[in-house]
């Protein structure tokens, strides 16, 4: 079935690095592809997202660009900031059929440290 | 725009008794989902609505787990009985279009289960 594979956490960076979370799937057809973000305390809001090949989702400086000949969706920011600290999740919704579920990874934890 | 809204927050009950969540979405919303989140898991999707038609409830366990969604907008989940492995947050999600794969699901604050 639909799968969603992330690298596990957690990621301990120093304000200003280079973020890299790493993501792949496995789906039939081709999926749209999220990435969900979760702040201490807060509810899971939607950071990027890309519906097609080569489509590339960009939001808050983080960028993710979907590869359908590596099945990837990797997750990256070239400066991370002390506010970026949160869980990132990311995740699939297969085309067609009855249901549009997300399927998700089992998310992975950013620290940034000043 | 006002979110999608959960209560209760927190939750805390012995196994066996039953609970029950509820969830109002943002306003105009079709598509309604509930999905378990186990600490250290990604979230799955027990049940998703299209109005108040049920489209997948593939994974809900439905021997102890129910849910509706009357009238088309708010919805409750019930457990009854409850386990200990039900101990999870249960996030619910709303969307506004008709459940394509496209669209955005945008998710409430969720309530946490512990089951003792």
């Amino acid at each position: 079935g639909d799968s969603v594979t992330q690298m596990e956490g957690p990621v301990t960076l120093s304000e200003e690095a280079f973020l890299t979370i790493n993501c792949t799937y496995t789906a039939t057809g081709y999926p749209s592809l999220f990435w969900y973000v979760q702040y201490p305390g807060e509810g899971l809001q939607l950071l990027l997202k890309a519906t097609k090949a080569d489509d590339k989702g960009s939001n808050k400086g983080f960028e993710a660009t979907y590869r359908k000949e590596t099945t990837s969706f990797h997750l990256e920011k070239g400066s991370v900031q002390v506010s970026d600290s949160a869980v990132y999740f990311c995740a699939l919704s297969p085309l067609g059929g009855a249901t549009n579920k997300l399927i998700f990874g089992t998310g992975t934890l950013l620290a940034v440290q000043p | 725009e006002a979110g999608v809204a959960q209560s209760p927050r927190y939750k805390i009950i012995e196994k066996r008794q039953s609970v029950a969540f509820w969830c109002n979405p943002i306003s105009g919303h079709a598509t309604l989902y509930w999905y378990q989140q186990i600490l250290g898991q990604g979230p799955k999707l027990l049940i998703q609505f299209q109005n108040n038609g049920v489209v997948d409830d593939s994974q809900l366990p439905k021997d102890r787990f129910s849910a509706e969604r009357l009238k088309g907008v708010d919805s409750t989940l019930k457990i009854q009985p409850a386990k200990l492995e039900d101990s999870a947050v249960y996030l619910c999600a709303s969307s506004p279009l008709r459940g394509r794969s496209t669209d955005t699901q945008y998710f409430g604050p969720g309530t946490r289960l512990t089951v003792l």
